[in-house]
């Protein structure tokens, strides 16, 4: 089992819809939650953290952890063509301090 | 982000050549980290240091060394390069073990 898993897509979701990305992750000691947003042929950039349960907003970014079922998600709204990219989850376990990335979901959003 | 800076962005090199990587951070930031990224395999983690002159191994470590002499700069050295090298190769750095990190541009290398 890989200690951190996404699906690979492409996830196609249209122009103004919901994008709902979704990470697992297997080291049950976990403490921070990272999603990141790379271009292609760029470099990673992190667009939210999450260190406990719950819901987290930022613009029209919401990052959703849930330590029990060992799932962490982005949800991005009113979802726009320059959000095409692939979305990185990471993960950080308190028994290390390597962070450990998904290999990523690559989100296609048409007009 | 600007505090980190790869050099080269692009190099080519033969089977069998030592390289050097460089990554230079103006952000004091004390943990830093050197990732390649595959196809199919997403970022994977060779070596990282959580201080000047303290570094340990990643996940891919093998054929790869690190130096970190002063809290700025962070060398990854491919002792004898081969083809399974050819990547694209990325420093990060971050403040402490649980902070999000701050990734370079990047340096594409490839091994003939």
């Amino acid at each position: 089992q890989k200690e951190v898993e996404q699906n690979s897509g492409p996830l196609s979701v249209p122009e103004g819809a919901i994008a709902s990305l979704n990470c697992t992750y297997s080291d049950r000691v976990s403490q921070s939650f990272f999603w990141y947003r790379q271009y292609s042929g760029k470099s990673p950039e992190l667009i939210m953290s999450i260190y406990s349960n719950g819901d987290k907003e930022d613009g029209r970014f919401t990052a959703q952890l849930n330590k029990a079922s060992q799932y962490v998600s982005l949800l991005i709204r009113d979802s726009q063509p320059s959000d095409s990219a692939t979305y990185l989850c990471a993960v950080n376990s308190e028994n290390t301090d390597k962070l450990i990335f998904g290999t990523g979901t690559r989100l296609q959003v048409f007009p | 982000d600007a505090g980190i800076t790869q050099s080269p962005r692009h190099k080519v090199t033969e089977t069998g050549t030592p390289v050097t990587l460089r990554c230079h951070q103006t952000e004091n930031h004390r943990y830093m980290y050197w990732y390649r990224q595959d196809p199919g395999h997403g970022l994977r983690l060779i070596h990282y240091s959580y201080g000047v002159k303290d570094t340990d191994k990643g996940e891919v470590s093998d054929g790869y060394s690190v130096s970190r002499s002063k809290t700025e700069d962070f060398l990854l050295t491919l002792e004898s390069a081969t083809s399974s090298q050819t990547s694209v190769y990325f420093c990060a750095g971050a403040s402490s073990y649980n902070s999000p990190l701050h990734f370079g541009n990047g340096t594409r290398l490839t091994v003939t």
